[in-house]
């Protein structure tokens, strides 16, 4: 059973626009959320989060909006860059960390 | 700049042959954490350490075993690799087990083959 799920494996998007990733959970004991970026051949690096008391958090190009009761997370990315392209994962914490399949973001030219 | 080092970047080993991987971090961080990743999955932790104490997730198999001698140092030994352990492993630290202001930082993996 899957408790974090991003149900789009890749998203293209074109540089100056939007990036919204999304993300669903099943498990209402998460009390934490991490969104990691991947670039290829290197390990995953910490983004941005938010507590479950908060329904956004931003933190310059990139903003985490959290609805609690409908169990969904989304990261935008505004304005998107080509340096954006990557893996991006979403994760859920209550005392362990879980993780999402990823999304593959492209921004292009 | 590393903090969190793993060694070898790629191993390749044969089917039933011990291998073990390798992570070290200069960032002194208390909780060392080992995760497996394979083909277009969430990474899937195995096991963590907070200190000297081994926590083991419930559906890690046997097969998976880990070391820490000192805080910089923690290994993954898998005693007889099958077909199925090809991954990409992952290692992770953080100054806590608490996310919530510790997020964790990730090593550059090493993935795993199977002959």
């Amino acid at each position: 059973d899957q408790q974090v799920k991003q149900n789009s494996p890749s998203l293209s998007v074109q540089e100056g626009r939007i990036s919204i990733l999304n993300c669903d959970y099943t498990n209402s004991m998460f009390d934490y959320f991490l969104w990691y970026k991947k670039y290829p051949a290197e390990g995953p690096t910490f983004l941005i989060s938010i507590s479950s008391i908060k329904d956004k958090n931003e933190d310059g190009r990139f903003t985490v909006f959290l609805n609690k009761s409908a169990k969904h997370l989304s990261l935008h990315i505004v304005p998107s860059q080509p340096g954006d392209s990557a893996v991006y994962f979403c994760a859920a914490s209550a005392y362990k960390l879980i993780f999402g399949t990823g999304t593959r973001l492209q921004v292009f030219p | 700049d590393a903090m969190v080092i793993q060694n070898p970047r790629y191993q390749v080993t044969q089917f039933g042959k011990p291998v073990t991987l390798s992570c070290s971090q200069t960032l002194n961080h208390n909780v060392m954490y080992w995760y497996q990743q394979k083909s277009s999955q969430a990474p899937k932790l195995l096991f963590h350490y907070y200190d000297k104490d081994f926590n083991n997730e419930a559906d890690t198999p046997d097969n998976f075993q880990s070391r820490r001698p000192n805080t910089s140092f923690c290994f993954l030994d898998i005693r007889s690799p099958g077909l199925g352990d090809a991954a990409m492993y992952l290692c992770a630290t953080s100054r806590g087990v608490d996310s919530s202001n510790q997020p964790q930082h990730f090593g550059d993996g090493t993935r795993l083959s199977i002959l």
